[in-house]
């Protein structure tokens, strides 16, 4: 079965409006990481979060190892936030990431 | 510029040519890794090198080989590609199992 699960699969916003994209994993991780893709674009990494919460801009990521979870809470949405967000996690050492399938948001203006 | 470079960034060949794919990067990580986004933009590990040693092998068709000269470069060859060996290839590296840095990919179309 699918080890990363992401949700929602897709998600529209109005620009201005808030996000929170979800990631839950089905095995114990070392450490997780979310990423940015735009259309053809390459994968930027957004956050390495091994746990707790972290902030840069708009964005906002709490991790819980314990819990196998992790969120990723954009505010205040923008065009420029459009793309695809992955999450994946690395289990123990294990030298690879297992990704998600993604969520792909389109906000409007 | 530190960063992970990947060239080409375009390539369409033919069923059962060869291709080679490069990958460099400049960050001073011990720890490189190929994987394979497909057509539904999944991505999955193909190989990764720590210094230049072969840590992860992801049951990948034996005409797929990566090759390491040293721990800034690995490399991929595919040795007779097949159709479903279209997609974008993308290379990362990492301080042994920290954060990973992609590259910007290569697309591989096989007509």
């Amino acid at each position: 079965g699918q080890q990363v699960q992401q949700s929602p699969t897709s998600l529209v916003l109005q620009e201005g409006e808030n996000a929170e994209l979800q990631c839950n994993f089905s095995t114990s991780l070392n450490s997780m990481q979310w990423f940015y893709q735009r259309p053809g674009g390459s994968l930027i990494s957004v956050f390495y979060n091994p746990s707790g919460t972290k902030q840069s801009g708009r964005l906002t990521s709490t991790t819980v190892i314990k819990e196998r979870r992790s969120s990723l809470h954009i505010s205040s949405s923008q065009i420029t936030d459009s793309g695809t967000y992955l999450c994946a996690m690395e289990r123990d050492m294990g030298y690879k990431l297992t990704f998600g399938t993604g969520t792909s948001l389109l906000v409007d203006p | 510029e530190t960063a992970v470079f990947q060239t080409p960034n375009y390539h369409v060949t033919q069923v059962g040519n060869e291709v080679s794919f490069n990958c460099k990067q400049t960050l001073g990580h011990d720890t490189m890794y190929w994987y394979k986004q497909d057509s539904k933009k999944l991505l999955k590990i193909m190989f990764s090198y720590n210094n230049k040693q072969l840590i992860v092998n992801e049951t990948v068709p034996r005409r797929f080989s990566p090759q390491s000269s040293d721990k800034a470069h690995l490399n991929l060859r595919i040795k007779s590609v097949e159709p479903e060996d279209s997609a974008v290839y993308l290379c990362a590296s990492s301080s042994d199992w920290g954060e990973q840095y992609f590259g910007p990919g290569t697309r591989l179309t096989v007509l």
